[in-house]
């Protein structure tokens, strides 16, 4: 079955350091969503990617999809303390009227101020 | 509209026992998913209904786990029995697909469920 790894698993950086995370999927996706979860919350949808190589902007934060539709990458330049959380990457398959949407286990930022 | 509403959002119960969890997605929402979220495995999906009808349910773990969505705006999953192992943060999600293949997940705030 379709598998999406992240990494790294854990990240820590000085507040104004920048971060980055990275996705890798064994099929191609129809699309990539990214969403951040805060120290005992829930998931919450950052961004969707659809496009070969799109790349999109939300002030500090970068997404790309690559070229191949594998692979994602999430940058936060100049972390604060408020981007504190967990980074997970979530695809879903290409083809067919699949609409599982199957998570990486997610990158950890602590951010020390 | 109030979210995806899930309850209880604590339960702490006994090996042996049955445990249900409960899910109200948003209205208008025709998609609904269970995921599991455990340190190791991370979130884990479960099962997903498409207009109350499961779509896939190859993530549920074994025979004790069992899902159901009587109505669009409610669903179900149950434990029985329990053991350790099942110990985790459940969360319920429901989506909208707007066009396409595509449609962001609202995740409700989670059930925590302790076995011991």
């Amino acid at each position: 079955g379709q598998q999406v790894m992240q990494i790294p698993q854990y990240q820590h950086v000085q507040e104004g350091e920048d971060f980055t995370t990275y996705c890798n999927s064994s099929t191609t996706l129809s699309n990539i969503q990214w969403y951040k979860q805060r120290p005992g919350g829930h998931p919450v949808f950052l961004i969707q990617l659809v496009k070969s190589g799109e790349v999109k902007k939300q002030k500090r934060l970068t997404f790309q999809f690559g070229e191949a539709k594998k692979n994602s990458s999430l940058h936060i330049t100049a972390t604060q303390t408020t981007d504190v959380g967990t980074y997970f990457c979530a695809g879903r398959g290409s083809g067919g009227s699949n609409y599982k949407l199957t998570f990486g286990k997610g990158t950890l930022l602590t951010v020390n101020p | 509209d109030a979210g995806v509403i899930q309850s209880p959002r604590h339960e702490v119960t006994e090996m042996g026992q049955e445990v249900t969890l409960r899910c109200k997605p948003i209205s208008g929402h025709d998609y609904l998913f269970w995921y599991r979220q455990t340190m190791m495995r991370g979130l884990e999906l479960l099962i997903y209904f498409n207009n109350n009808v499961p779509i896939d349910d190859s993530g549920m773990p074994e025979d004790r786990f069992s899902a159901k969505m009587p109505n669009a705006s409610f669903s179900t999953l149950k434990i029985q029995p329990s053991e350790p192992r099942d110990s985790a943060v459940y969360f319920c999600a429901s989506s909208s697909p707007v066009t396409g293949n595509t449609g962001e997940l609202f995740f409700g705030e989670g059930s925590r469920l302790t076995v011991l």
